[in-house]
This record gives structure tokens, sequence and C-alpha cells, in this order.
């Protein structure tokens, strides 16, 4: 099965850029969705189809992908940012779907 | 607005089976594949599975398949999952969440615990 690689943990200061990311062999190939998730609380769609942000998702986030990594850039990060982050691929060859580990991010 | 409401917590003894439920509403309920992801105590999110229900059609997850079953009842426009041979390890919140590729829209979760 498909394996996405996230790094644990990530720290970064408030107002500074963090990126996060996602291994995954040929991942450029596949399309990629990011998840924010508070304590407590269901996901929330970030980033979806690589690059696309849903309403009321701050343009401080972005995503892309290609060759074997997919990033999520949090730019200008603020305290509220503080929480789990979750990649997902799909691609149109197969029903099933996979979540990275996580990677929890901490504002310092 | 898309609302996605599942029913209350199970707690439920090894061997045995639980169902729970994802009412859906706020849009075409055939229009949309629902999913199943779950998040034990403190880990990461696992995908379970998915159901379209339009025509019945599901996928599982390697890890689940003989023990993961989906229904839907159009009627009330519902999806409902059943997980069998239950163990400790099963414990976790179960989240439906709708799409076939991205999941914008989540239920609140429904915990199911397993204990003896």
């Amino acid at each position: 099965s498909y394996v996405l690689t996230q790094p644990p943990s990530v720290s970064v200061a408030p107002g500074e850029t963090a990126s996060l990311t996602c291994g995954g062999n040929n991942i450029g190939d596949k399309s990629v969705h990011w998840y924010q998730q508070k304590p407590g609380q269901a996901p929330v769609l970030v980033i979806y189809y690589n690059t696309d942000r849903p309403s009321g998702i701050p343009e401080r986030f972005s995503g892309s992908n290609s060759g074997n990594t997919a990033t999520l850039t949090l730019s200008r990060v603020e305290a509220g940012d503080e929480a789990d982050y979750y990649c997902q691929v799909s691609d149109s060859f197969s029903d099933h779907r996979v979540f990275g580990g996580g990677t929890k991010l901490t504002v310092l | 607005q898309v609302l996605l409401v599942q029913s209350g917590a199970e707690v439920t003894k090894p061997g045995a089976s639980v169902k729970v439920s994802c009412k859906a509403s706020g849009y075409g309920f055939t229009t949309y594949d629902l999913n199943w992801v779950r998040q034990a105590t403190g880990q990461g999110l696992e995908w379970m599975g998915r159901m379209n229900p339009e025509n019945g059609n599901t996928a599982f997850a390697e890890k689940f398949q003989g023990r993961l079953n989906m229904t839907r009842n159009t009627s009330v426009n519902t999806v409902y999952m059943e997980l069998s041979s239950l163990t400790s390890e099963d414990t976790a919140i179960y989240y439906c969440a709708r799409g076939s590729g991205s999941y914008e829209f989540w239920g609140q979760g429904t915990l199911v615990t397993v204990s003896s």
C-alpha cells in the first residue's frame, strides 16, 4: 500500500514561514490534500488538489506538489495555526485513500 | 448548509460489533461519496473505506477487509458503518467525511470504546 511520510513535529516562531512536507513515491503524480486538526475537533480541509484553498482558508496557506514531495506552506504563522497537519492523497486509478502520519506544528 | 450528523458514543465488548450512522443533509445525498476515517487517542487519521451512496459500491482499506461493512438508506440520507470482531485496538473516534478525493465536510465524530 502507498505510504506517506511526514515529520512528527515542526516548530516556528510567530511571523515566520513553516514548511510541512509529505513524502511519497512519485507523489507528484497524485492529488494531495491537507487537513488541520486542533485538539478535540474534527479535521478541517485547508488545501485540496495540491494548491487550491477552500473558502474561508487564509491566503497564508499554500500548497505545492512535485517529484516525491508535497509541501504545505504557512506564511506569517500565527499562534492560532498551532495544530496537527495531515496530508492525504487521492488518484483516479485507485479507490483507496491514505493519510500521512501527521505533523504537529508548534508556534514558539 | 451541509451537515453530517453521527450517532452517539458506543461502549462495547471485545468480539462484538458496532454500527455507527452518519446522516447527511444540505446537499444531494447521492452526489458525493461518504468515507469513514478513525483516530485512536493520540494517534493519526486512518482511512477505513468509502461508499458511493448512489449505487452502494464500496471500497475498504485492506486492513479492514472481512470485518468492515458499509450500507446506506437513501430514504433517510444515512450511511452506516459496521465493524465486527472488535478488539481494544478499535477504540477510537470514528468520523464520516464527504468526498471522493478531498473531504471538505466531516461529521462530529463518534467515540467507540471497546472494553471488557
